[in-house]
Parts: C-alpha cells; structure tokens; sequence
C-alpha cells in the first residue's frame, strides 16, 4: 500500500501567520485529498488537489485561505493562511489506494 | 441528512471482551464500499476493514469483523478480545458515486475506552 510521509507532526503558531503542510507520497497518484478535522469531530474534506490543474474546494473552503500546491504526482502542499485559533485542527492528506483511502499521519496545529 | 450514522459518541468495554460499534448509512448508489478507521490519539487514521456493498460474506481482518446487513443499511464493526490498545476513535466511512462524483464520508466517530 501506499506510504504517505506528511510534516509536520504538530505546530503551535500566532495568530495572523502562515503554514505550509506537506505531503509525499512513494507512488504516483492522481488526486490527492485534504481534510480537516476539528476537536471533537469527523473529518471533513477541504478540497482535491490535481496534478496539472487547480484544486477543486469544497464548500465553505476557498483558496485564498487554504491555497494548494501539487506539483507533481507524489507531492503536494496544503498552506492555512491568516491562522486564527478556529483553525485549530487536524489536517491530513490522502489518497485513493485501491477500494479505499490511506492518510498520512496528520499535523496536529494549534493556533494561540 | 447525514450520510453515514454512528450513534454511539463513547463505548466502554472490558478488556479481553467483544464490543460492537454501531453504523448505518444512506446511499441510492447501488455500488458502494463501507470502511472503518481507526484513530489513536497521535492522531493518524488507520485503515481496518473493508466491505464491498456486493460482497456476499461479511468482512474480517484479524480481531475486526464487519456485521454487513444491507437491507438495514448497517455495517458494524466487532472487535474480539480488546485490548488496551484498541482505546481510540472509530470512524464508519462510506465511499459512494452521485451525480456529482464519488464521495467519500465518514460519520461522527465513536470513541472506545477498554478497561483493564
């Protein structure tokens, strides 16, 4: 199975600031996914990230504050800009490995 | 409405006995998977069992079996003999295809204790 190396593991960051969450993956894969998941909550999806194309947001998620990179098809970068303690999450990525879905291994951020 | 239903927030079991986490979904596709992760404190997820909507026989992955009643809609998932370290979060998660596109979703999560 896919194995997905996502840093960092955990941040504490000010309010206003930037973050820059990656993730590789050890083989090519077509779309990748990004999550978030709040204290006390499931997970919920922010957007696909596509190689080659602008990632697709879900609702109530836009670029300006959860701009994504993926440059190729093992790669890609999630940032949470402007970070306001709300943000204060999990974040993880995944993708598509054969039925289901694999994820890294989260970036707990706290926002003070 | 919501698509996946866990209706157990928190579950206390001894250890070494059997638990069953409840799920139930909500789809009109007529080919779907049903998952169920696990997520320890670190906060990683971790994939356990899978179960294909035509699958005939329930699922089992070691100490995890899925309890697959379709014309219920429900996919539990039994833990034989828990162990401490089976103390985390479980999520049901379903992977289905709308018209528009293929979703997948998880439900709220039911956070297990095992008790010594």
């Amino acid at each position: 199975s896919a194995v997905i190396s996502q840093k960092p593991s955990r941040d504490i960051c000010q309010r206003g600031t930037s973050l820059t969450i990656q993730c590789q993956v050890d083989s090519q894969v077509t779309m990748m996914f990004w999550y978030r998941q709040q204290p006390g909550q499931s997970l919920t999806l922010i957007a696909t990230a596509n190689q080659g194309s602008e990632a697709t947001y879900e609702s109530g998620f836009v670029i300006d504050k959860f701009p994504i990179s993926r440059p190729n098809l093992t790669f890609s970068t999630l940032t949470v800009s402007n970070m306001s303690p709300e943000d204060s999450s999990i974040y993880l990525c995944s993708v598509v490995q054969g039925l289901g879905y694999t994820f890294g291994s989260g970036t707990r951020l706290t926002v003070v | 409405a919501q698509k996946i239903t866990q209706t157990q927030p928190g579950m206390f079991v001894q250890e070494k006995e059997a638990v069953t986490l409840d799920c139930t979904y909500d789809t009109s596709d007529p080919s779907y998977g049903l998952f169920w992760y696990k997520q320890p404190s670190s906060g990683e997820m971790i994939f356990l069992i899978y179960q294909g909507s035509y699958d005939q026989q329930n699922a089992t992955e070691g100490r995890y079996s899925l309890n697959f009643q379709k014309a219920r809609k429900s996919a539990n998932l039994v833990i034989s003999a828990s162990q401490l370290g089976d103390s985390a979060m479980y999520f049901c998660a379903m992977r289905e295809t709308d018209n528009y596109g293929q979703n997948f979703v998880f439900g709220p999560g039911t956070r297990l204790s095992v008790l010594p």
